[in-house]
């Protein structure tokens, strides 16, 4: 079966700080796709990053950046000098190559206090 | 439009009144989700379109719950004789075809908020 985890209810931390929101992943498959989203007050989900199992590189964009460990089954991401505009709930998903339907991860509230 | 478009924004209801709930998928996008949002939770899957037909429609919480895709653009989800419990968000979102026929990005509407008193 396949399951995303993301242990972190609620992370709070003060402006300008680094920030890793984990993603832990469980699946079967030997193609699959995980996603990041962001969640913010306004309620509209907005993607993030799409990584294929077969790309481990991690990727940079902006403050942001992804870690991919095929080996601990991880998909982290890093907020760099978090900024007060930061403040959403992210969510990780998983999806398989056939399967359209996305895992998703329970959320990570992220607060950034100015 | 150049978004997912959803409406109404806000619903309020009384139990045990249907009410319909539409969304406007991106133009030439072909899959189509429902999502259920509850206060201060994640995201729970109700239904996939892909073009009209939809071929997982496991997230259904129950019988009182349908929905409908025409023309492959605009869907609408129903539900019947609505209980409190059917209180939350509920989310459109669409996408296309990704390469290879990986899933694509979705693109989210901002939701429908109902309320069944």
């Amino acid at each position: 079966a396949q399951k995303v985890t993301q242990a972190q209810t609620e992370i709070s931390v003060v402006e300008k700080e680094d920030v890793t929101l984990d993603c832990v992943y469980e699946t079967r498959d030997t193609t699959y796709y995980l996603f990041w989203y962001k969640q913010p007050p306004s309620g509209e989900l907005v993607f993030l990053i799409r990584r294929n199992s077969f790309d481990e590189q991690n990727e940079i964009s902006g403050r942001y950046s992804w870690n991919f460990q095929k080996s601990t089954s991880s998909f982290n991401f890093t907020i760099t000098a978090s900024q007060v505009v930061d403040s959403a709930v992210y969510f990780c998903a998983l999806s398989g190559v056939s399967n359209y339907q996305l895992i998703w991860g329970a959320g990570t509230k992220l607060i950034i206090k100015p | 439009g150049a978004g997912v478009s959803q409406s109404p924004s806000n619903k309020v209801t009384e139990k045990g009144k249907d009410v319909e709930l539409r969304c406007d998928p991106i133009s030439g996008h072909t899959a189509l989700y429902w999502y259920r949002q509850s206060l201060g939770q994640g995201l729970e899957f109700l239904i996939y379109f892909q073009g009209n037909s939809a071929p997982d429609k496991s997230g259904l919480p129950s019988d009182r719950f349908s929905a409908e895709r025409t023309g492959g653009s605009v869907s609408t989800l129903t539900i019947q004789r609505t209980q409190q419990e059917d209180s939350a968000v509920y989310l459109c979102a669409s996408s296309a075809l990704g390469l290879a026929g990986a899933p694509g990005e979705l693109f989210f509407g901002e939701g429908s908020r109902l309320t069944v008193l």
